[in-house]
């Protein structure tokens, strides 16, 4: 079964740390992909990254950067000199790419609330 | 245009209303999507339309209705809804296995 698990439920940090959020996954399908959405108090999801499974390169965009480990099912996210606009649910999803073939049928993890304090 | 507009933004209704919530997006996607999330929690799949047609309904009671008028448009009707059913509920859309884009949600409260 396809499950996402992000163990951190809430991470309060002072404006300028870094913070990494933790996100593992399950699945038994070779070809996935990998998301992470920011949810403000406003409630629109906002996309940030995707990544397939056959694509394990790190990524860095701005401040934030993303660390993807078949090897240890993990695709974690961090965000370096947080700032207070930061601060938001962090969602990291799972897609089954031929489910119903179409995409957005995301399985989410519970979310990580971040609080970036000035 | 890279939106997907939903309205209302909120919307209460009674027990014995009957209410559409309404989501569009002129993005040229193919595939459109409700999402329901309760409080605290992370949003849960319910329908997906796939070129206007209905492809999958994730065992969703029928006091939710869902509509796809054109590519464009998604509507959701409800009628009966519970207290339990009072939810944020976004729309999302996406060109095919591409990352899916979300409007902003209805916060639909029963009453």
């Amino acid at each position: 079964a396809q499950k996402v698990t992000q163990a951190q439920t809430e991470i309060s940090v002072v404006e300028k740390e870094d913070v990494t959020l933790d996100c593992v996954y399950e699945t038994r399908d070779t070809t996935y992909y990998l998301f992470w959405y920011k949810q403000p108090p406003s409630g629109e999801l906002v996309f940030l990254i995707r990544r397939n499974s056959f694509d394990e390169q790190n990524e860095i965009s701005g401040r934030y950067s993303w660390n993807f480990q078949k090897s240890t099912s993990s695709f974690n996210f961090t965000i370096t000199a947080s700032q207070v606009v930061d601060s938001a649910v962090y969602f990291c999803a799972l897609s089954e790419p031929n489910y119903g073939g179409s995409q957005g049928n995301l399985i989410f993890g519970k979310g990580t609330k971040l609080s970036v304090k000035p | 245009d890279t939106e997907v507009t939903q309205t209302p933004k909120h919307l209460v209704m009674g027990m014995t209303n009957k209410k559409s919530l309404k989501c569009e997006q002129h993005m040229g996607h193919r595939a459109m999507y409700w999402y329901k999330q309760k409080a605290k929690k992370p949003p849960e799949l319910m329908f997906v339309y796939s070129y206007e047609k209905l492809s999958i309904n994730e065992s969703v009671p029928s006091r939710f209705s869902p509509e796809c008028p054109n590519s464009s448009l998604l509507n959701l009707h409800l009628h009966a809804l519970q207290p339990e059913d009072s939810a944020l509920y976004l729309c999302a859309s996406s060109p095919g296995i591409d990352e899916a884009f979300f409007g902003q949600g209805t916060r639909l409260t029963v009453v």
